[in-house]
C-alpha cells in the first residue's frame, strides 16, 4: 500500500513565523501535491511538483513556497505565517499519468495565532 | 474554468437508508470524474471514478454514473452503514490534468 506521511498532525505557530510542513511518500511517485482544506471550499491546490526540483503553482500559491530536493519528500513553506493560513493541509502523491489516482496523507491541522 | 458543484450537507440518515449526493460539473470536453471519501481523522481516499460518458464507477456498494446529458455524477448507495459516516468529495480532472474538488458533503449515519 502507498504510504503518504505528513510529519505533524497538529501544529500551532505564531504570526510572522516561517513554517515548514513536511510530506514523505514511499512509492517512488513522480507527482506530489499540497492542498489546503477549508469548510465550504473543499480542497484547493497550492503547489504541485511533477518531479524532483520541478514545481508549479496551483490555484492559491500566494504566501507559500515549496521544495522538492528528493523524490520522496515535498515540503510546503509558509514564509511569514498569517492567521488566514490557519487550515488543514493535505499532501498527496501519484504516479505520472493522467488517470493515476492521488494518494493522500492524513493531513496537518495548522493554527496560526 | 472546469469545476464541480456538489450538494451541501450535512446529511444525516439512519442505517439501511438510501443515500444520494448530487454532483454536477462544468467543463469543456469530457473530463474524468471522481468521488473521494474522507473518514474522520484521515486523508482522502479514492472511492470510485469514471473516465467517459455512460461509465459507471462502483466500489464498497457505492455507484455513480457519468451522465453527459445532465453533466452529472451523482453518488448513490442503497443501504448505508454507520461506517459510511464521512465527508464525500466530488472531483474532476481539468484540462491541465489537475483535480478540482467540490466543497464536500458531510454524511452522518445513525444506528
Amino acid at each position: 500500500d502507498v504510504k503518504v506521511t505528513q510529519s505533524s498532525r497538529y501544529l500551532v505557530k505564531r504570526t510572522g513565523e516561517k513554517v515548514f510542513l513536511e510530506c514523505v511518500q514511499d512509492m517512488d511517485h513522480e507527482n506530489m501535491f499540497w492542498y489546503r482544506q477549508d469548510p465550504g471550499l473543499g480542497l484547493r491546490l497550492i503547489y504541485f511538483s511533477y518531479d524532483v526540483k520541478m514545481k508549479e503553482k496551483g490555484d492559491i500559491p500566494e504566501g507559500y513556497s515549496v521544495s522538492r530536493e528528493k523524490k520522496e519528500r515535498f515540503s510546503l513553506i509558509l514564509e511569514s505565517a498569517s492567521t488566514n493560513q490557519t487550515s488543514m493541509y493535505l499532501c498527496a502523491s501519484r504516479l505520472q499519468g493522467e488517470n493515476q489516482p492521488q494518494h493522500f496523507g492524513d493531513g496537518t491541522r495548522l493554527s496560526i495565532l | 474554468g472546469d469545476s464541480v458543484t456538489q450538494m451541501e450537507g450535512p446529511v444525516t440518515l439512519s442505517e439501511e437508508a438510501f443515500l444520494t449526493i448530487n454532483c454536477t460539473y462544468t467543463a469543456t470536453g469530457y473530463p474524468s470524474l471522481f468521488w473521494y471519501v474522507q473518514y474522520p481523522g484521515e486523508g482522502l481516499q479514492l472511492l470510485l471514478k469514471a473516465t467517459k460518458a455512460d461509465d459507471k464507477g462502483s466500489n464498497k456498494g457505492f455507484e455513480a454514473t457519468y451522465r453527459k446529458e445532465t453533466t452529472s455524477f451523482h453518488l448513490e448507495k442503497g443501504s448505508v452503514q454507520v461506517s459510511d459516516s464521512a465527508v464525500y468529495f466530488c472531483a474532476l480532472r481539468r484540462s491541465d490534468y489537475k483535480l478540482s474538488f467540490g466543497a464536500g458533503t458531510t454524511v452522518t449515519v445513525r444506528a
